[in-house]
């Protein structure tokens, strides 16, 4: 069944370590996005991509680092994680940027940082 | 930056009651989408408005964009258990803009 995933699930990782959250789309969508979720601050963007190879930075990306060379995956990674990288992470995928479009969210991963 | 705010943050309701949320920017949007999410699940697409004063109507639920398109509303009449969730409005700009949602409770 198609549709938008992401692994792992949760994670519990140390301050410092390098942490990658994986997400696979099968639609073949063109944008795909990542987004932290946070108490008092909804889904905030971090990085989105519009195609492979084309990546930019969303309100928070300092601390993230994403590629994309195939349409399908979106990785997302740590380079050095700290306690306030704790969150919910979305990725989300859309087949274009226009207005009507409807954006698709993965499950999330839950990401502990200590 | 365009910022969007809900209100109420947290709402508490009896099953049956009528209530509505908002959603409030002062800035102008070329489209408001409203997400309903469920504990441990992603955001999922309730209705996109692209009209200013548009309203658009999902079985007990009731969305209206403003005329000036920098608000939104959401109207559930008779609410359900199954209605619990938070709610999200994301207003499209140069990316989409989510705001911090409102929760909803429906106690049986």
């Amino acid at each position: 069944d198609a549709g938008i995933t992401q692994s792992p699930r949760y994670k519990i990782t140390e301050t410092g370590r390098q942490v990658t959250l994986m997400c696979h789309q099968t639609w073949s969508h063109s944008y795909m996005f990542w987004y932290r979720q946070d108490l008092g601050h909804g889904l905030r963007l971090i990085y989105y991509s519009a195609a492979a190879d084309i990546t930019d930075k969303g309100e928070v990306p300092d601390g993230y680092v994403v590629s994309r060379s195939k349409t399908e995956n979106f990785p997302l990674t740590l380079e050095s994680a700290t306690r306030s990288q704790t969150s919910v992470y979305f990725c989300a995928s859309s087949e274009t940027a226009d207005s009507g479009n409807t954006i698709y969210f993965g499950e999330g991963s839950w990401l502990t940082v200590v | 930056t365009q910022l969007l705010e809900q209100s109420p943050q947290f709402l508490s309701i009896q099953e049956g009651e009528n209530l509505t949320v908002y959603c409030n920017s002062s800035s102008v949007f070329s489209s408001l989408q409203w997400y309903r999410q469920e504990p441990g699940e992603g955001p999922v697409l309730l209705v996109t408005v692209v009209t200013g004063g548009e309203v658009k109507k999902l079985k007990r639920l009731t969305f209206q964009f403003g005329d000036a398109r920098k608000d939104s509303s959401l109207h559930i009449t008779a609410a359900q258990p199954g209605d619990t969730g938070l709610y999200l409005c994301a207003g499209r700009g140069q990316n989409f803009v989510f705001g911090p949602g409102t929760r909803l409770s429906v106690l049986p």
